[in-house]
Order: structure tokens, then C-alpha cells, then sequence
């Protein structure tokens, strides 16, 4: 059964720092990685899409990258801003082409002015 | 182009009570997936529609039902709410002709079961 997990829970930094977020996956056999983000009671958008064949994907000032071998993903966020702050989910989609996707918990970011 | 649009965005029901929460997807997508986010939670998957008929089903009771129209738009329904259906209920949409197309969300409905 695939499990996501993100590390940390809740980071807090002030405004201009670069900063990762992780994201591990249990099962290696994935069709796809997908970073969200989610503003407070609001739906989620998607920031990156990396395909299982790929190894990054960059997007302005994120870039995310994916080792499958590894069951890792993070998301790299440069020059954070205090519009940055949100949660940000990783959710993986099993091979097969069902869309269903698996989530992590979330990481929930503050940016300080 | 309008993107997942879901209605209401807001329902407040007793514990008991049926509800009906509804989703059209983005202009071009065929399929539609529920997801329930409870506070301080990712999303879990409930179920996906395609052609009409539920395709993949996650880990949630008989109570959860849903139905997809000929249009693509689709329902989630839960009888007989319970205080712990309170949650987050996004409505994703996709189309089914690549496997590795995004998932767009809409932004939810926030339900209350007093």
C-alpha cells in the first residue's frame, strides 16, 4: 500500500530564504509526482507536475525534482515571499491510469515579512 | 475557459441528514474524482467517475455514492452524515486520453454535520 509522508509539518522563514520541502513515497512504482498548493479553507492548486520518467521540473522560482529509487521528491522554493505562505501537499498517482491520487499531510509554510 | 466548479461552498446538515454536492469539470475533461479532506489532513480519494460509472473506489463506506451525467458533471451523495463526515469535499477533474494529465481541483465544498 503506498504511503506519502512530508517532513517537516509546519516551517516558518523569513522573507528571502530559499527553502526545500520533502515528500517520501513508500511504493517506487509511480505514473506521476504532483506538488499542490492550499491557501487556508480553499481548493488545491497545482504547481508541478513531474512524469515518472523525468527527474525535475522547474516553474518561476520552484523547482521540484523526483527520485523514484529512492522514493523521494522535493520541492525547492527560492526567494520566498509572504505570498508563499500556504500549505503545500506532494501527492503521488499510482502506475495505471486511474488518477486516483495519494497525498501527504502537508507542509505548512509561514513566510515572515 | 472555466476551470472545476463546485456548489455549494458552504452546507451545514444534522447528523442523519442526506446531502448532495455537485461538480463540472474543466472545459475538454472527461473524468471526475472526489476527494474528502478533513481538517489538518491531506486529501483521501473516494471515487472516480468515467463514462458514466464509477471506476476506482477508495476506502469509504456504502454511504458515499456518487453518479456522473452524460455532460461529464457529477454528484457525491452521503446518507445518513455522521459528525465525522465534516470535512473538505474537492471534486477533481481530468481527461482520460493521456494517463499523466493534471489533476485540477475545484475549490470545494466545506461541509458541517452538526
Amino acid at each position: 500500500k503506498q504511503e506519502v509522508t512530508q517532513i517537516p509539518a509546519a516551517l516558518s522563514v523569513p522573507e528571502g530564504e530559499n527553502l526545500v520541502l520533502n515528500c517520501s513515497f513508500t511504493d517506487s512504482a509511480i505514473y506521476n509526482l504532483q506538488w499542490f498548493r492550499q491557501d487556508p479553507g480553499k481548493g488545491l492548486t497545482s504547481l508541478l507536475l513531474i512524469q515518472s520518467s523525468q527527474r525535475e521540473q522547474t516553474s518561476g522560482r520552484l523547482n521540484a525534482s523526483l527520485d523514484k529509487s529512492s522514493g523521494r521528491s522535493t520541492l525547492y522554493i527560492a526567494a520566498s515571499q509572504p505570498g508563499d505562505s500556504a500549505t503545500y501537499l506532494c501527492a503521488v498517482r499510482d502506475s495505471g491510469n486511474t488518477g486516483k491520487l495519494i497525498f501527504g499531510q502537508g507542509t505548512t509554510l509561514q513566510v515572515k515579512p | 475557459d472555466a476551470g472545476v466548479t463546485q456548489s455549494p461552498t458552504h452546507l451545514i446538515k444534522t447528523r442523519g441528514q442526506q446531502v448532495t454536492l455537485r461538480c463540472s469539470p474543466k472545459s475538454g475533461h472527461d473524468t471526475v474524482s472526489w476527494y474528502q479532506q478533513a481538517l489538518g489532513q491531506g486529501p483521501q480519494f473516494i471515487f472516480q467517475y468515467y463514462e458514466e460509472e464509477e471506476r476506482q473506489r477508495g476506502n469509504f463506506p456504502d454511504r458515499f455514492s456518487g453518479h456522473q451525467y452524460p455532460n461529464y458533471s457529477s454528484e457525491l451523495n452521503v446518507n445518513a452524515l455522521l459528525l465525522g463526515d465534516s470535512a473538505l469535499y474537492l471534486c477533481a477533474s481530468s481527461f482520460s486520453g493521456t494517463g499523466n494529465e493534471k489533476l485540477f481541483f475545484g475549490s470545494g465544498t466545506q461541509l458541517s454535520v452538526l
